[in-house]
């Protein structure tokens, strides 16, 4: 099983360029999330969707917005990118409630 | 909300034991979890705990829970270098179940 796949590794892109983050997991779980990991500060959360159909807005969701394509695919746009939005992005899936959240191996995001 | 609250860096001489804390905000947080995070991969579960458990040992790894002090531990014993890695402790609480709360993470040094 390929688990939760994320899509591009790595970007560069400069201030104000748009991009989408893209995610997806082939273990047919309900819930998906998007992470984001700054040095000292371990992953703080973005978005997630609970179940398909649904988004809500995590602890740091300024600057993005997300998408539940369907049950499979949970992407993460940058409308205008910016400096402070440089990190590693984590994309996660769990079953539900309480059970293991499996990650995806993160994209590194550098905006310059 | 929940706030997790670790340590951000240990250093251990191989085959010492390692032993990585954690403090948290909110005593009603059902799941508690270890995840363990190599260099440029994401997270993977090490380990869990229910909160009606004190302590659960799998092979090398040792989980206390004191309730009392809100305080989690993962003990590491005969610590070797692929050991090598940043270890987050994280909780689901009660009031939020479709989100995990992750602590900064402690990075953990092996010296050989």
């Amino acid at each position: 099983n390929a688990g939760v796949t994320q899509t591009p590794k790595f970007q560069v892109l400069k201030t104000g360029q748009s991009m989408t983050l893209q995610c997806a997991q082939d273990m047919n779980h309900n819930s998906m999330y998007w992470y984001r990991q700054d040095p000292g500060m371990g992953l703080r959360l973005i978005y997630y969707s609970a179940s398909e159909g649904t988004t809500d807005k995590g602890e740091v969701p300024n600057g993005y917005n997300v998408s539940r394509l369907n049950k499979r695919e949970f992407s993460l746009r940058l409308e205008s990118a910016a400096p402070s939005q440089t990190s590693v992005y984590f994309c996660a899936s769990r079953a539900g409630d309480g059970t293991e959240a499996f990650f995806g191996q993160g994209t590194r995001l550098t905006v310059v | 909300g929940e706030d997790v609250e670790q340590s951000l860096f240990l250093s251990v001489r191989e085959g010492d034991s390692s032993v990585i804390n954690c403090t948290y905000t909110d005593s009603s947080s059902t799941y508690l979890y270890w995840y363990k995070q190599e260099p440029g991969a994401g997270l993977q579960l090490l380990t869990y705990i229910f909160s009606n458990m004190d302590m659960k040992q799998d092979q090398r790894l040792t989980v206390l829970l004191n309730k009392k002090d809100k305080h989690l531990s993962l003990r590491i014993a005969d610590t070797q270098t692929g050991d090598s890695a940043i270890y987050f402790c994280a909780g689901i609480p009660n009031t939020g179940g479709f989100k995990t709360i992750f602590g900064a993470g402690t990075r953990l040094f092996v010296k050989a």
